[in-house]
């Protein structure tokens, strides 16, 4: 069965750091794109961040480019996002997602999200 | 930008009702759109990819159609665990795309 555990969600300060993880199993990890997808409360979905399974693709939203990092380990079946300078707007359940057949963009497999709330 | 316009925000249903859920594409998208399915609480599910193609564990009650600009969910049967939000997105992987409509919350009438 496949997992995605996020952890690494809290309170933080505009202008403070955080950094996202996302524990897999249950498939070969190493094989597959993964992303970060966000809903701000009571919002739809935006699509934060994508890398693929090799790092050698990576992509990121208009509304965190520069600010935020993508990266994973693939040795420890492991994906990050580290947040700089994060804003209110950043304020969201962030959820790691697969994506179905290599880099395909359609995410079929998700975490339960972990919740980042920047506020003062 | 390609805009993804689902409508209607909201629709309220009865169990065992048949429901159709759209999907606007603002230009021309060929068959590039999936549904998710996304019950209170809980994170998205994808249910239906490439336009038509049910995701592995989707129930055969529900059928997407569409191509172009216009794309439909629909429903048949409804059942309680039904009741969500769902979301089209429009997905393309050169370059890498990931449009996602604003959601149409299907609700107990």
């Amino acid at each position: 069965e496949v997992q995605l555990l996020e952890s690494g969600g809290g309170l933080v300060k505009p202008g403070g750091s955080l950094r996202l993880s996302c524990s897999a199993s249950g498939f070969t990890f190493n094989s597959y794109s993964l992303n970060w997808v966000r809903q701000a409360p009571g919002k739809g979905l935006e699509w934060v961040s994508s890398i693929s399974s090799r790092s050698n693709y990576i992509d990121y939203a208009d509304s965190v480019k520069g600010r935020f990092t993508i990266s994973r380990d693939n040795a420890k079946n492991s994906l990050f996002l580290q947040m700089h300078s994060l804003r209110v707007e950043d304020t969201a359940v962030y959820y790691c997602a697969r994506e179905l057949n290599g880099r395909s963009a359609i995410f079929d497999s998700w975490g339960q999200g972990t919740l980042v709330t920047v506020a003062s | 930008e390609i805009v993804m316009t689902q409508s209607p925000a909201t629709l309220s249903v009865s169990p065992g009702e048949r429901v159709t859920l759209s999907c606007r594409a603002s230009q021309n998208i060929n068959v590039n759109v999936a549904w998710y399915q996304q019950r209170p609480g809980q994170a998205p599910r994808l249910l239906v990819y490439g336009a038509s193609t049910r995701a592995t564990g989707t129930p055969a009650r529900f059928t997407g159609s569409g191509s172009g600009t216009e794309f439909t969910l629909t429903i048949n049967s409804l059942q309680s665990e039904d009741f969500a939000v769902y979301y089209c997105q429009h997905y393309n992987n050169l370059p890498p795309l990931y449009n996602f409509g604003q959601g149409t919350k299907l609700e107990i009438q």
